[in-house]
């Protein structure tokens, strides 16, 4: 079974720059996550999809950050304009379903860093 | 106070060793606990689940403790391989899930 699917993997740009990822998660997994990890921290949720719902978006920087999940499968993370603070790790996951199956599984990732 | 707490280390223990980490938490309405496993670069990947007073696999063991609201995770006869840093996740009653900042082992030969 193929796991969660990110790309891109790396990424620099400059700040003022817009910045987009893409996460797939596993077939079949309604509820997706969008995480961001400093050095030496946990993940730390930016937004929660269940199906193509943003159910929680209470962390997410609405200035600058914006996410969607159109057809309840893929989804996408954009930032503009980044800023120096934005240089992190952003990660997706997925799980089966919030409720019953709350167990993420995590994608391998997108390091951003803004110069 | 945060969330969810961990001891961020590092343990460095030796081959063979028993080392133990807590993770406390703040909401008693939590409900559910996790372990995860991040190597240096690499993404989380669950170790364990913890839905009752306690798990075990293999060599790993959490375990609950709803009245002082910690989770332990237990690791005996530790390997090199075990070198990584450990994350608690605990999801709440309202269906957001808190990572802890990890704690960091380090296993010698």
């Amino acid at each position: 079974e193929a796991g969660v699917v990110q790309s891109p993997r790396y990424k620099i740009i400059e700040k003022k720059q817009p910045v987009a990822f893409w996460c797939n998660p596993i077939s079949g997994h309604n509820t997706l996550y969008w995480y961001l990890q400093n050095l030496g921290q946990g993940p730390e949720l930016l937004i929660r999809y269940e199906n193509e719902e943003a159910v929680d978006d209470s962390q997410l920087p609405k200035d600058r950050f914006s996410a969607e999940r159109l057809k309840g499968v893929d989804s996408t993370l954009k930032i503009q304009p980044a800023e120096l603070g934005d240089s992190a790790v952003y990660l997706c996951a997925s799980s089966l379903d919030y409720t019953s199956k709350p167990e993420q599984f995590f994608g391998p990732g997108t390091r951003l860093t803004v110069l | 106070r945060k969330e969810v707490e961990q001891d961020p280390g590092p343990f460095n223990v030796p081959e063979g060793a028993t080392v133990a980490f807590n993770c406390t938490y703040s909401n008693s309405a939590s409900q559910s606990f996790f372990w995860y496993r991040q190597d240096c670069r690499k993404e989380p990947k669950l170790l364990m689940s913890v839905y009752s007073s306690g798990n075990e696999d293999g060599r790993f063991t959490a375990q609950l403790n709803r009245a002082s609201q910690y989770i332990s995770l237990l690791i005996r006869d530790s390997k090199l391989s075990d070198s990584a840093t450990y994350l608690c996740a605990v999801a709440t009653g309202g269906f957001k899930t808190i990572f802890g900042a990890g704690t960091r082992l380090f296993v010698k030969a």
